[in-house]
């Protein structure tokens, strides 16, 4: 079975600053998609980036970007120049890619959780 | 605007009552999912839907029950509430397998006294 573990429950990193978050995650499939969500105060579950594993490329998104190392089955997330804003709970997800049988459930693997707060 | 509706988005709830949450979306997206959130064990599957007519259990079905009886509304029922069951419950649907991506409701508090 998937499991996804990250392994710093809480964190804290000044208003400007950089921070990484980690994620490691155990599977024995060769094709899945990764993820990184946001949980502000208000509930909602926002996406933050997605890696497609065959993609040799890192992802980023404005400040968010990923270190993907499929070997070592790591996918962290750095956030540069951390704003107010970006204090939340976040979540790395894993995912099995749907096969053409639809057999695979295609929902997302969660790890527990790392709780980011910016200091101004 | 299109997206998923949960209701209701908080619930207190006396042990052993009958709870049913509900979840419809306007996407058209054919898979759905319940999950449960609690402090410091993420969010855990309970069932799943891939298409309309089917579902299928996930990591923490017992308990609970769901039905899809079209691609819109995918209700989680309790059919006798107990106090391991509070916790934050997110609906979910699917864009499409080639994306992956997940969109959620904005989650339904329950709490059963």
């Amino acid at each position: 079975a998937q499991t996804v573990t990250q392994s710093q429950p809480e964190m804290s990193v000044q208003e400007a600053e950089t921070v990484t978050l980690s994620c490691t995650y155990d599977t024995s499939e060769n094709n899945y998609y990764l993820f990184w969500y946001k949980q502000p105060p208000s509930r909602q579950m926002i996406l933050v980036i997605r890696q497609e594993a065959y993609k040799q490329q890192n992802a980023t998104e404005n400040r968010f970007s990923v270190n993907f190392q499929k070997a070592a089955k790591s996918f962290s997330l750095k956030i540069s120049d951390s704003q107010l804003g970006d204090t939340a709970m976040y979540f790395c997800a894993f995912m099995n890619p749907v096969n053409n049988y639809g057999g695979s459930q295609g929902n997302l693997i969660f790890g527990k959780g790392t709780k980011l707060s910016v200091k101004p | 605007i299109a997206g998923i509706t949960q209701a209701p988005t908080s619930q207190i709830l006396a042990a052993g009552r009958r709870m049913t949450l509900r979840c419809t979306q306007d996407m058209r997206h054919n898979a759905m999912y319940w999950y449960r959130q609690d402090l410091g064990l993420g969010l855990r599957l309970i069932h799943y839907s891939n298409t309309a007519g089917t579902t299928g259990k996930g990591e923490v079905p017992d308990g609970y029950s769901v039905s899809r009886a079209n691609t819109d509304d995918f209700p989680l029922t309790l059919a006798s509430a107990v106090p391991s069951q509070t916790s934050v419950y997110f609906c979910a649907s699917r864009k499409g397998a080639s994306t992956g991506e997940l969109f959620f409701g904005e989650g339904s508090r329950l709490t059963v006294l």
